[in-house]
């Protein structure tokens, strides 16, 4: 079955430091990977997508990911944070073989100035 | 409307009441998902639509859980005789295609507590 590890439930970080959240699926193929962003209140928010070719994307927000096959990994990475960027974050990972959708438990991040 | 709205924002029941929770797409969106995110949980997968038809339900917890999509645009959850641990967020997304491979939108959620 397909799953997704988040192994940070939480993360601290300087406001100008840089950033990366870990993520690591479960698939026997090439699956579709996302990062979803929630603030409290909001609905979830998407950063980025990697279905295939390049194996690092950039999304909005100056995030960007990368795809290591070898790994099952898809870290999420900012060069320097900012406060706003205080929030939920989730990997998520879809498949080609059915119309399921499966989110990790999320990384919370805290930003101090 | 410009995203996914659901209503009601806020829903408090009584254990063994009956509940529904309504989801308005995107105009024009072919896939409706609803999730389920317990308090600290990431979103899990509940059912999937595809216009009217629902193509998978096999995230449902049990047969309490009956969800709908009578015209292939508004949807609904309906949870019988709730229970506590039905407690979560429930949350509707919709993409303009079939499958997962596009983006989903999300709507902002329905808060269930049951007491």
């Amino acid at each position: 079955a397909q799953s997704v590890t988040q192994p940070d439930i939480h993360i601290t970080v300087s406001e100008g430091a840089s950033l990366e959240l870990r993520c690591n699926y479960s698939y026997g193929a090439t699956p579709y990977l996302f990062w979803y962003v929630q603030s409290p209140g909001q609905g979830l928010q998407l950063l980025l997508k990697y279905f295939s070719g390049d194996t690092l994307v950039q999304g909005i927000k100056g995030f960007e990911a990368e795809f290591k096959r070898s790994q099952s990994s898809f870290n999420l990475r900012k060069p320097s944070v900012h406060w706003s960027d205080a929030a939920e974050y989730f990997c998520a990972v879809g498949t080609n073989t059915g119309n399921q959708f499966y989110f990790g438990t999320g990384t919370s991040l805290t930003v101090i100035p | 409307g410009a995203g996914v709205s659901q209503s009601p924002r806020y829903k408090v029941a009584k254990r063994g009441q009956d509940v529904a929770l309504r989801c308005d797409p995107i105009s024009g969106h072919v896939s409706l998902f609803w999730y389920q995110q317990a308090l600290g949980q990431g979103p899990e997968f509940l059912t999937y639509f595809q216009n009217e038809a629902q193509l998978d339900k096999s995230g449902l917890p049990s047969d309490r859980f009956f969800a709908e999509r009578p015209e292939g645009s508004v949807s609904t959850l309906k949870i019988q005789r709730t229970q506590q641990e039905d407690s979560a967020v429930y949350l509707c997304a919709s993409s303009s295609q079939g499958g997962v491979g596009f983006e989903q939108y999300f709507g902002p959620g329905t808060r269930l507590t049951v007491t």
